[in-house]
């Protein structure tokens, strides 16, 4: 069965920092490129990073460019999201998502892990 | 960067057929995908590459997409279907998604 799980949510303070990361399994994980997607409470969603399947291409969307980092470690199926800086604005539902290369949709998701900024 | 506009909310009767719109600047020159969201649940894509339904996405499901505007159709529609429906693309290396519309059966 294709599965991710993401874990690493928690409650953080403005300013502070967080990893999560996102664990793949029952597919070729390193011939997937991947995506995190974040909710906020009450939101709709937004799409926050890229991530080709060998790591050499990286996108990030404008709100989390430079304070957010994605990588992936494709001996251990694993996805990650680096995020220094956080603000309140970051307090959101946070999903990985598989990436379909024919047509850049996401095609398999996660169950999401929250993240909640706050002092 | 490119935008993407939903209607927030549409109703339906039981049974009869909804429409949900995603508006775009020449989105007919994009492939648009959507999402069904339910309460607590993560997304789950319902329709892809403008008009193709990934396995387990029931028949009454379909897309179209032409001009600025892309629809999403549910025939039949039933009270399970209800939940939040989002269209996305891909722009500029980055995804994009519609502020989502929640549809409701009645």
């Amino acid at each position: 069965e294709v599965q991710l799980v993401e874990s690493g949510g928690g409650l953080v303070q403005p300013g502070g920092s967080l990893r999560l990361s996102c664990a793949a399994s029952g597919f070729t994980f390193s011939t997937y490129e991947m995506d995190w997607v974040r909710q906020a409470p009450g939101k709709g969603l937004e799409w926050v990073a890229y991530i080709y399947g060998s790591g050499s291409t990286i996108y990030y969307a404008d709100s989390v460019k430079g304070r957010f980092t994605i990588s992936r470690d494709n001996a251990k199926n694993s996805l990650y999201l680096q995020m220094h800086s956080l603000r309140v604005e970051d307090t959101a539902i946070y999903y990985c998502a598989r990436h379909s290369t024919s047509s850049y949709y996401m095609d398999v998701w996660g169950k999401g892990t929250t993240v909640t900024v706050s002092s | 960067s490119y935008e993407l506009t939903q209607p927030l909310s549409v109703s339906v009767a039981l049974g009869q057929t909804a429409k949900i719109t995603c508006g775009g600047n020449n989105i007919a020159n994009k492939n648009v995908h959507w999402y069904q969201q339910k309460p607590g649940q993560a997304p789950v894509l319902v329709m892809y590459r403008d008009s193709n339904r990934p396995s387990g996405i029931p028949e009454r499901f379909s897309a179209s997409n032409s001009g600025n505007t892309a629809t999403l159709t549910i025939n039949s529609a039933q009270a399970g279907d209800e939940a939040d429906y989002y269209c996305q693309v891909w722009a500029s290396n980055t995804g994009v998604f519609g502020g989502g519309t929640k549809l409701t059966v009645l």
